[in-house]
């Protein structure tokens, strides 16, 4: 079966970095998105991978390994607006995406 | 009026109630969906239009019933619900099915009682 896990909740301190993993399992790839889901609003576009490597987008970045099915978030210099849930999906062979739970980030001051 | 734009927000309905949400894309996409989200849970894929025409339905009971009339707009018919039907229905667009970056709406949130 497709399957995307990561962790379920983190905790970061303002000012910090965190890095928040996302493991894929999917018939076929044809890449992996990360969005931002603030409390109560819509997910929003963070980043899309499909060739390993890291990309970087001001204070957050996202990484790809196609060959360990592994992706990850990295968020720099942590504000408290980053609180949010981060949603990664994997996109499968016909082109459907495959979403993870997500994980709540919670920045303490 | 830009982007993606859902309505209602909420709805509060009773199972026997029939209701409608609404969906409009001013992005000038041409592929449609639809998403239930429930606390801790993966978003489940509900239905996709691309050009109006339904290219998927991932087993979604008949209670819930799309309908596409232009690139445009999206309803989602809803009669007969259970309590375990409440949750946030999100609707997202694209600029097409194989092109994946989805744009969301605020979503409803719905209450089943």
């Amino acid at each position: 079966g497709q399957n995307i896990d990561q962790p379920t909740e983190m905790t970061a301190t303002e000012g910090a970095i965190v890095q928040i993993n996302c493991t894929y399992q999917t018939s076929g790839f044809n890449g992996l998105f990360w969005y931002q889901q603030h409390a109560g609003e819509a997910p929003t576009f963070l980043s899309y991978n499909v060739l390993d490597g890291l990309e970087e987008k001001g204070r957050f970045s996202s990484f790809l390994s196609r060959s360990k099915g592994y992706s990850y978030l990295l968020l720099k210099e942590l504000q408290m607006k980053d609180s949010a849930s981060y949603l990664c999906a994997a996109v499968d062979s016909n082109y459907q995406l495959i979403w993870g739970a997500g994980t709540k980030l919670i920045i303490k001051p | 009026e830009t982007g993606v734009t859902q309505t209602p927000r909420h709805l509060v309905m009773g199972m026997t109630n029939k209701k409608s949400l609404k969906c409009e894309q001013h992005l000038g996409h041409n592929a449609m969906y639809w998403y239930k989200q429930s606390a801790k849970k993966p978003l489940e894929l509900m239905f996709v239009y691309s050009l109006e025409e339904r290219v998927e339905n991932n087993s979604v009971p008949s209670r819930f019933s799309p309908e596409c009339p232009n690139s445009s707009h999206l309803f989602l018919h809803l009669h007969t619900l259970q309590p375990e039907d409440s949750a946030l229905y999100l609707c997202a667009s694209s600029q097409k099915r194989e092109y994946n970056e989805q744009f969301f709406g605020p979503g409803t949130r719905l209450t089943v009682l």
